[in-house]
């Protein structure tokens, strides 16, 4: 079965340092992996994908992410961190056979001012 | 705003009733899913549909049915409801075809049993 997996509920960074939200995966084959955002009371927002190709994916915000197929990884990264980045992050992979999409349990960003 | 629209924003209801949740997707997009959020929890695939027809189910309770409409739209209906139910429910919808493409989410509806 595919899986993504968040291995951190929280990361508390400070405004103008760089950030990591981690995610790891587990799936038979290439994966296609996403990243959303979800602000307080909103849906989720399309933040980059990976599909194919470079491993560095650049999104929306500044927003960029690293496949890494050694380490089954597709951390989400963003060299100098906002407030107004603090929200809930989620890593999903697409099952293949069906096409759902898969949710990770979720990251909480805190940046402080 | 994601072109995805989902009605109503909030609900509040007793417990035992039923409950119809309502989502219209992108224009152009065939695929529909339902998930669950509860508490900041993270999202519970729900079901899934492909131009009309069931694709994929997750863990959803025999409680729960839902359709997808000629005209593309889906409702999620939610019967003998229970205060367990209470979550922000999301419809997502996707073009379909091809794995590479990503979904665009609903606001939600926030159902809450009382």
């Amino acid at each position: 079965a595919q899986s993504v997996a968040q291995p951190e509920d929280q990361v508390n960074v400070a405004e103008g340092n760089p950030l990591t939200v981690k995610c790891t995966y587990s799936v038979s084959g290439n994966p296609y992996l996403f990243w959303y955002v979800q602000y307080p009371n909103r849906g989720l927002q399309f933040l980059l994908k990976y599909i194919t190709g470079d491993n560095l994916v650049k999104g929306s915000y500044g927003f960029e992410a690293e496949f890494n197929k050694s380490q089954t990884s597709f951390h989400l990264k963003k060299p100098s961190a906002l407030v107004s980045d603090s929200a809930l992050y989620f890593c999903a992979v697409r099952d293949k056979g069906t096409y759902k999409y898969i949710f990770g349990t979720g990251t909480r960003l805190k940046v402080l001012a | 705003d994601s072109g995805v629209t989902q009605t109503p924003k909030h609900l509040i209801t007793a417990t035992g009733q039923r409950v119809t949740l309502r989502c219209s997707p992108r224009s152009g997009d065939l695929s529909v899913y339902w998930y669950q959020q509860s508490l900041d929890q993270g999202l519970q695939f729900l079901i899934q549909y492909y131009n009309g027809e069931e694709r994929a189910k997750g863990n959803i309770l025999e409680r729960f049915s839902a359709q997808q409409f000629p005209d593309l739209h889906s409702e999620l209906n939610l019967s003998s409801l229970e205060l367990g139910d209470s979550a922000l429910y999301f419809c997502a919808s996707s073009v379909g075809g091809h794995a590479g493409t990503e979904a665009f989410f609903g606001q939600g509806t926030r159902l809450t049993v009382v």
